[in-house]
């Protein structure tokens, strides 16, 4: 593989069901960001890591949880999942999150609909 | 609180040229990002400013004033693959990306 990749493309999720959505990197990017996007809005970020074993909060953490175990993966999960969780979700990465032209690559998303 | 403002939707006629506007409210600047996002797809980097003054990459061009907060990307002899949305995304004083909503970019035969 060549970039980031998601899993899954799609998903139909029932309410209260929890979900795990897969991002996986293979640019040896110390930086890692979970993002959503929703129609009329900007991307807002929901969890990001500087670096393997590292996490932090974003703009819009509630109900999300993420985990750094090594510097390729970084998972995204909705323990109990609510119909405004409803979104596309995308995962990025870059080779750090210092500053300069610094610019994120973005895997090809998550479309998650709950019902 | 941070913004960054864009316009929703324009349209353009093939061949023609057209620019983005994009003005920005932020708690600190360490760049500002343009990307391009067709339908169902994901953001790709297109430019990148962080001095004042004109970014030029063959077709598309970025400019960016800092006393202004503002930027613009000019697209010029438009084709019908630049049909897309172009967001703007300026990194504050922690480095995160602040997005804007995106303009969505429609251009006509």
């Amino acid at each position: 593989i060549a970039g980031i990749t998601q899993a899954p493309t799609s998903q139909i999720l029932a309410a209260g069901r929890r979900m795990t959505l897969r991002c996986t990197q293979d640019m040896r990017h110390n930086a890692m960001y979970w993002y959503r996007q929703d129609l009329g809005l900007g991307l807002r970020l929901i969890h990001y890591s500087n670096t393997a074993g590292t996490t932090g909060k974003g703009e819009v953490p509630d109900g999300y949880s993420v985990s750094r175990a090594n510097t390729d993966d970084f998972p995204l999960t909705l323990a109990s999942a609510v119909p405004s969780q409803t979104s596309v979700y995308f995962c990025a990465s870059s080779i750090s999150t210092s500053g300069g032209r610094n610019e994120q690559f973005f895997g090809p998303g998550t479309r998650l609909t709950v019902l | 609180g941070q913004n960054i403002d864009q316009p929703t939707e324009m349209t353009a006629t093939e061949g023609a040229i057209v620019q983005i506007n994009c003005t920005y409210q932020t708690s600190g600047f360490n760049g500002l990002f343009w990307y391009q996002q067709h339908a169902g797809e994901a953001p790709t980097f297109l430019s990148y400013n962080v001095l004042d003054g004109l970014e030029e990459k063959g077709r598309f061009s970025s400019f960016l004033s800092r006393s202004k907060g503002y930027s613009y990307l000019l697209l010029k002899e438009l084709q019908m693959k630049d049909s897309a949305s172009y967001l703007c995304a300026v990194m504050d004083s922690n480095y995160q990306l602040i997005w804007g909503a995106g303009t969505k970019l429609i251009i006509k035969p």
